[in-house]
């Protein structure tokens, strides 16, 4: 299957730093990259829809300026916690759809996920 | 607005055995993908199986198959022969057909797989 690779897999920052993760699709041309939010035992939440070259679309409840999303190229999104919180601790996964014939499939390809401490 | 019910937080099996998660999902489309993730310990998801709507054929996967009941809206998972390296959380995911690629999980079931 297709590879979806997450950096860094594991980050501690101090409250009111910023953190950047990135997810980039290896073997594939990703037109939509998606970022999920997973709290402890708990489901994943979508947060935000990124599509290569346009601003994401952001789920309602998501603070747009606080989670910065950017998907310059077709092989690389980024999510950026601006002014990191405590509460902003979270394990933070990116999953991608591929061109045509991979998104006639349906399937989505996850990255290995970010978890974030915050201090 | 869809929805998925996986009524189950919690599961246990004994190796080499069968078990079947339950999962129930709302919508009113007709045209949709349902899936079934792995998330072990090392919290990648993994695609276990995928189910398109129109075909009413239960996908299978090895040891992996589903049961799916479009007029019921139900997509359960069985596992058979189970082995330790099926201990994970287990989501069902919908996804509508033409989307963007939104994902909607259910909230997990926790499977532990016993010696």
């Amino acid at each position: 299957g297709a590879v979806v690779s997450q950096h860094p897999s594991r980050v501690i920052c101090k409250s009111g730093t910023s953190v950047k993760i990135e997810c980039r699709s290896l073997d594939f041309q990703a037109t939509t990259m998606f970022w999920y939010r997973q709290f402890p035992k708990q489901s994943l939440m979508l947060m935000a829809t990124s599509n290569e070259g346009s601003k994401a679309t952001y789920e309602q409840g998501v603070e747009k300026d606080k989670f910065l999303i950017n998907h310059a190229s077709l092989t690389l999104s980024t999510l950026t916690v601006t002014s990191a919180h405590p509460e902003d601790s979270s394990f933070y996964i990116c999953s991608a759809k591929g061109l045509a014939g991979m998104s006639n499939t349906g399937e989505l390809f996850f990255g290995e996920g970010s978890r974030l401490t915050v201090l | 607005a869809q929805t998925v019910t996986q009524s189950q937080p919690e599961m246990s099996v004994q190796e080499a055995e069968t078990v079947t998660l339950s999962c129930t999902y709302d919508t009113s489309e007709s045209n949709y993908y349902l899936f079934w993730y792995k998330q072990p310990p090392s919290r990648q998801m993994i695609l276990v199986i995928r189910q398109e709507a129109y075909k009413q054929q239960n996908a299978t996967e090895n040891r992996f198959s589903v049961n799916f009941q479009k007029a019921a809206k139900s997509f359960s998972l069985k596992i058979s022969d189970s082995q330790l390296g099926d201990t994970a959380m287990y989501f069902c995911a919908f996804m509508k057909r033409g989307s963007q690629g939104n994902l909607i999980f259910g909230k997990g079931t926790k499977l532990s797989v016993k010696p």
